[in-house]
């Protein structure tokens, strides 16, 4: 079954920076957009940015833009998100998941989700 | 921007309906997640009307011009959530999140 395994959250100071990980199993990585969505303590939920299949391409939200960096390692099955001059506002639970596409339908949803790592930003 | 109502209230049994606004919507392949305390988002509903296979049939979704809805028809205690419209717009959209009370 289709596992995501996110890691590398923890207590940063602002202006810091942390790297996030996600290991995927049960599936074939490099077949699938990956992504990272946010959630604010007791807020909604936030995408991040994606990644292409082949990391051709990203994007990312305005408010990580310049300091958040998303990338992948399909020979590790794995997803990454560099994130840097962090910020109290930058504090959430920090998720992985897996975009779906049909290259007939489009978009399918964000279909399988980890568990989430918790990054806290404070001094 | 996509908008939902932040709460709803409904009654065992009954039908409840979430909306979600956003410009052109119709046209963005919308999506709902399901997302209980705790736990992370599940998705629920793709491309405005289709269940993910495990997804009860009480929960259904359309989409019309600029609103799509999600639709749980004998709502149970065990929808009690929240819910999320979601949209694909070249970036992934939110809608801030309607939390769905069973009283």
């Amino acid at each position: 079954q289709v596992q995501l395994e996110e890691s590398g959250g923890g207590l940063v100071k602002p202006g810091g920076s942390l790297r996030l990980s996600c290991l995927a199993s049960g599936f074939t990585f490099s077949d699938y957009y990956m992504t990272w969505v946010r959630q604010a303590p007791g807020k909604g939920l936030e995408w991040i940015s994606y990644i292409s299949r082949r990391s051709t391409y990203a994007n990312y939200a305005d408010s990580v833009r310049g300091r958040f960096t998303i990338s992948r390692d399909n020979a590790k099955n794995s997803l990454y998100l560099q994130m840097n001059s962090l910020g109290a506002e930058d504090t959430a639970v920090y998720y992985c998941a897996r975009e779906a596409f049909n290259d007939m339908s489009g978009y399918l949803g964000t279909d399988h989700w980890g568990q989430g790592t918790l990054v806290t930003v404070s001094s | 921007d996509l908008t939902q109502p932040p709460s709803v209230s409904v009654s065992p049994g009954q039908t409840a309906t979430i909306t979600c606004s956003g410009d052109k919507l119709v046209y963005k392949n919308s999506c709902w997640y399901q997302q209980k305390p705790g736990h992370s988002p599940v998705l629920i509903i793709y491309q405005d009307t289709k269940r993910p296979s495990g997804i009860p049939e009480r929960f259904s979704g359309s989409n019309s011009g600029n609103t799509a809805t999600l639709t749980i028809s004998g709502t149970q205690a065990v929808d009690e959530a929240d819910y999320y419209c979601q949209a694909w717009d070249n970036i992934v959209v939110f809608g801030g999140g309607t939390k769905l009370t069973v009283l």
